[in-house]
């Protein structure tokens, strides 16, 4: 296991589409963690995971956001109704244990475009 | 207000030079993250820093935990330190970003 992965890389949707994403974290971590940036700002946290517990979700999470981690280890990330204001690169991120004070593995991001 | 602020924004330095970011916070935190973007977007954690001082290679990085500051310090700077360097601090439950410092480094 070589480190997070994500997929797809890249999604163009149009607006009103749903999209879903997928994170693989690292084999055996607990913590997994889903962040939202835009072009030339820091990311901002969106929710994270405790095993297949969702802990914390912001308020940026709105009803059309939602995540889950059925097995406690890959996690899904679906917008539903896309809006244009959508348009960002979504990051996942893990960490191994049980402390939210640990190193995160970053994933490489998808990129989503809405039209 | 963001709950952290870093400076500067932009920084470009010449090869060789000792470089230095400041990161400032607003919140109560149980620990602090320098994170390393290089374009195309890939994020790397650099430090995770609770009190103290940390150092690997040439990058430094300390914490005062009572004025609520960090500096990530870059010695003798090489064109591929490059890329966009980010503050983190997690409060317990929630994560907060400042906006990054981009830093480009002239051979």
């Amino acid at each position: 296991d070589t480190g997070v992965s994500q997929n797809p890389r890249h999604k163009i949707t149009k607006r009103g589409q749903n999209v879903t994403f997928r994170c693989d974290p690292i084999s055996e971590h607990n913590r997994l963690y889903w962040y939202r940036q835009t072009l030339g700002q820091g990311p901002e946290f969106l929710t994270y995971f405790q095993n297949e517990a969702q802990l914390e979700k912001s308020r940026l999470l709105s009803d059309r956001f939602s995540a889950e981690r059925p097995k406690g280890s890959f996690s899904t990330l679906e917008i539903q109704r896309t809006e244009q204001g959508d348009s960002a690169m979504y990051l996942c991120a893990s960490s191994p244990g049980l402390a939210a004070t640990e190193t995160q593995y970053f994933g490489p991001g998808t990129r989503l475009l809405v039209l | 207000k963001n709950e952290v602020e870093q400076s500067p924004q932009n920084l470009t330095a010449q090869e060789g030079e000792f470089i230095t970011i400041n990161c400032s916070y607003s919140v109560g935190i149980s620990a602090l993250h320098w994170l390393q973007q290089h374009p195309g977007g890939g994020i790397v954690s650099l430090f995770m820093l609770s009190s103290g001082k940390k150092k690997h290679g040439r990058l430094i990085a300390t914490i005062n935990i009572q004025e609520k500051h960090s500096s990530l310090h870059i010695t003798a700077s090489h064109p591929r330190d490059s890329a966009v360097y980010i503050c983190a601090v997690n409060t317990g439950n929630q994560f907060y970003f400042g906006t990054g410092t981009s830093l480009t480094v002239i051979p």
